[in-house]
């Protein structure tokens, strides 16, 4: 079975700063997606950015990149010149690719990210 | 387009009670998830639907949880009779169906949370 391990369960950026969210993953599979959600209090999970493994570029969405090493089973989320808005907890995602899997998402236990003003 | 919508967004009951959730996924959305979400963690998948048919409900505990896509579109989600540690965030998501079998980002709703006394 697939596992996601998110290992810092509290960061903190100082407002305009960069900030880094670990997550390691384990899968035999070679065909997935890997997904940033970001949970604010109100609750609603919003997609962040995705990643194909299929893909050796890193996904990139505004001020939201990731790092994804493959062969380490590493997929981590670069937040730079965060805001306050940024604050939430984060999760990081993983899912089956290939054709007729279950698509299901298996969540790590999340990140609570604060920024200082 | 209209997002996924869940109500209604809070419940309190007494355990032994029964209580139902409604989702209504995005509109041509064929896959429609139901996730809970214990305090302090990630998601974890109860039950997938593809168009009104099951796809996964392994980890349902069918012993008191149920549930029901009517038509393809709505779906309702039951617990009887409630425990304690149903108390949870439950979330619904929706994905689309792609070409050649093949599904697209789940998107979630607001979530309703079940407080069980």
């Amino acid at each position: 079975a697939q596992t996601v391990t998110q290992s810092q369960p509290e960061m903190s950026v100082q407002e305009a700063e960069t900030v880094t969210l670990s997550c390691t993953y384990d899968t035999s599979e070679s065909d997935y997606y890997l997904f940033w959600y970001k949970q604010p209090p109100s609750r609603q999970m919003i997609l962040v950015i995705r990643q194909e493994a299929y893909k050796q570029q890193n996904a990139t969405e505004n001020r939201f990149s990731v790092n994804f090493q493959k062969a380490a089973k590493s997929f981590s989320l670069k937040i730079s010149d965060s805001q306050l808005g940024d604050a939430a907890m984060y999760f990081c995602a993983y899912r089956d690719g290939a054709r007729g899997s279950n698509y299901k998402l298996t969540f790590g236990k999340g990140t609570l990210l604060t920024v200082n003003p | 387009e209209a997002g996924v919508a869940q109500s209604p967004r809070y419940k309190i009951i007494e355990k032994r009670q029964s209580v139902a959730f409604w989702c209504n996924p995005i509109s041509g959305h064929a896959t429609l998830y139901w996730y809970q979400q214990i305090l302090g963690q990630g998601p974890k998948l109860l039950i997938q639907f593809q168009n009104n048919g099951v796809v996964d409900d392994s980890q349902l505990p069918k012993d008191r949880f149920s549930a029901e896509r009517l038509k393809g579109v709505d779906s309702t989600l039951k617990i009887q009779p409630a425990k304690l540690e149903d108390s949870a965030v439950y979330l619904c998501a929706s994905s689309a169906r792609l070409a050649g079998g093949l599904t697209d980002t789940q998107y979630f709703g607001p979530g309703t949370r079940l407080t069980v006394l």
